[in-house]
């Protein structure tokens, strides 16, 4: 079982639709969650990040946390075609960002 | 500040050759990290440095693999003797010390290709 699971896509959604990505992982102590987007042949850029159980929201963005399920998410509202993109789940056991452990990405696709 | 820099930004190179892969962080910034990146396997950290001093290298994949940080401002990735199976994008990835809401900033990347 890997570390940190996604499905690596394509995810394909309408333009102005909500993009739902997910995210679990395997070790019950990791502490803080990070969204990173990567456009191709660019470097992980952050977007969220996420420490407690619930929802955190920032512009249209939201996500989410459930340390039970052990599951993190991300939402995307009104999607843009600009946000095509691969977008990382990273995890670590740490309170801060460091040693993260990244899943394989998600491949969202925007359509106009 | 220019983020974190990366040099070069490409290589090619023939196997068995020396590779090496610098890293300036950003100004400041506590802990650099460097990962490797591909199709197959993804983005794996293979070593991070805490003011300067390696605290887990367990991602390193061999031993023709090693880094150093001799201090603050730079760091190297080697690769000694280069294998075709090397071949991915390596980024150098900087963050400050804290608790919560530290972000860790990635460089453009240096794409490795070992023929």
């Amino acid at each position: 079982q890997k570390e940190v699971e996604q499905n690596s896509g394509p995810l394909s959604v309408p333009e102005g639709a909500i993009a739902s990505l997910n995210c679990t992982y395997s070790d019950r102590v990791s502490q803080s969650f990070f969204w990173y987007r990567q456009y191709s042949g660019k470097s992980p850029e952050l977007i969220m990040s996420i420490y407690s159980n619930g929802d955190k929201e920032d512009g249209r963005f939201t996500a989410q946390l459930n340390k039970a399920s052990q599951y993190v998410s991300l939402l995307i509202r009104d999607s843009q075609p600009s946000d095509s993109a691969t977008y990382l789940c990273a995890v670590s056991r740490e309170e801060g960002a460091q040693k993260l452990v990244f899943g394989q990405g998600t491949r969202l696709t925007i359509n106009p | 500040d220019a983020g974190v820099i990366q040099s070069p930004r490409h290589e090619v190179t023939e196997m068995g050759q020396e590779v090496t892969l610098r890293c300036k962080p950003i100004s400041g910034h506590d802990y650099l990290f460097w990962y490797r990146q591909t199709m197959m396997r993804g983005l794996e950290l293979l070593i991070y440095f805490n003011n300067n001093v390696p605290i887990d290298d367990s991602g390193m994949p061999e031993d023709r693999f090693s880094a150093k940080m001799p201090n603050a401002s730079f760091s190297t990735l080697k690769i000694q003797p280069s294998e075709p199976r090397d071949s991915a994008v390596y980024f150098c990835a900087s963050s400050k010390m804290g608790a919560q809401n530290t972000e860790a900033f990635f460089g453009q990347g240096t794409r490795l290709t070992v023929v």
